[in-house]
């Protein structure tokens, strides 16, 4: 059974800060993995989904990466805001879609 | 727009009492899913379904029922066996099949007293 585990739980850094945010599966047969982020109390809004083929995507100071065989992802974000604070979640897609606990992230002014 | 709406945002029931969570779509999304989450774990899979008249089991499944008349609508009833049903209530639509994106609604908070 697939087993996802994001590292750290929470993370909190200083505005302007470039960090990077870890995930971690166990089955490397997946399709795609994808990062989500999501407020207090709200839904999750899609960030990048990496499809099994390819290596890394990015959006705006997004990117995210993959390695397959190691049965790793990163989330790099560039130059962190305090809109940025939320908590980031992976979801590998294998046979089902499977989801990391998240990292609570705090960017601080 | 086009999206996902889940109705009401926050519910709260008595135990013993049966409830029902609201999901529609208009993403003309043939399949759609129900999670769980619980504070400090993932998403959990309630059921899914890829197809009218069709649904799954997921992982968490014991306590919940579903149905799928319409290609837009996934509600979810939360029954009284459910033994902890306070949580938030996440719903998913997709294209039908592996490997497509998931998209989610805006969620419903249920507690149970």
């Amino acid at each position: 059974k697939q087993e996802v585990t994001q590292i750290p739980a929470a993370l909190s850094v200083p505005e302007g800060e470039n960090l990077v945010l870890n995930c971690s599966f166990t089955d490397s047969a997946i399709y795609n993995l994808q990062w989500f982020r999501q407020d207090p109390g709200k839904g999750l809004t899609s960030l990048l989904l990496i499809q099994s083929s390819q290596r890394e995507q990015t959006s705006g100071r997004l990117n995210a990466s993959l390695d397959k065989s190691s049965g790793r992802s990163t989330l790099y974000i560039a130059a962190s805001q305090p809109g940025d604070s939320a908590t980031y979640l992976c979801a590998v897609m294998g046979n089902d879609m499977r989801f990391g606990a998240g990292t609570r992230l705090t960017v601080k002014p | 727009d086009g999206g996902i709406t889940q109705s009401p945002k926050y519910l709260f029931r008595k135990e013993g009492q049966n409830v029902t969570l609201s999901c529609e779509q208009n993403l003309n999304h043939d399949a759609m899913y129900w999670y769980r989450q619980d504070p400090g774990q993932g998403l959990r899979l309630i059921y899914y379904s890829q197809i009218v008249n069709d649904f799954q089991k997921g992982d968490i499944a014991e306590g919940y029922s579903v149905s799928r008349e319409k290609k837009e609508s996934f509600p979810l009833t939360v029954t009284s066996a459910q033994k902890n049903p306070t949580a938030f209530y996440l719903c998913a639509s997709s294209m039908s099949g592996v490997p497509y994106e998931q998209y989610f609604g805006p969620g419903t908070r249920l507690t149970v007293t």
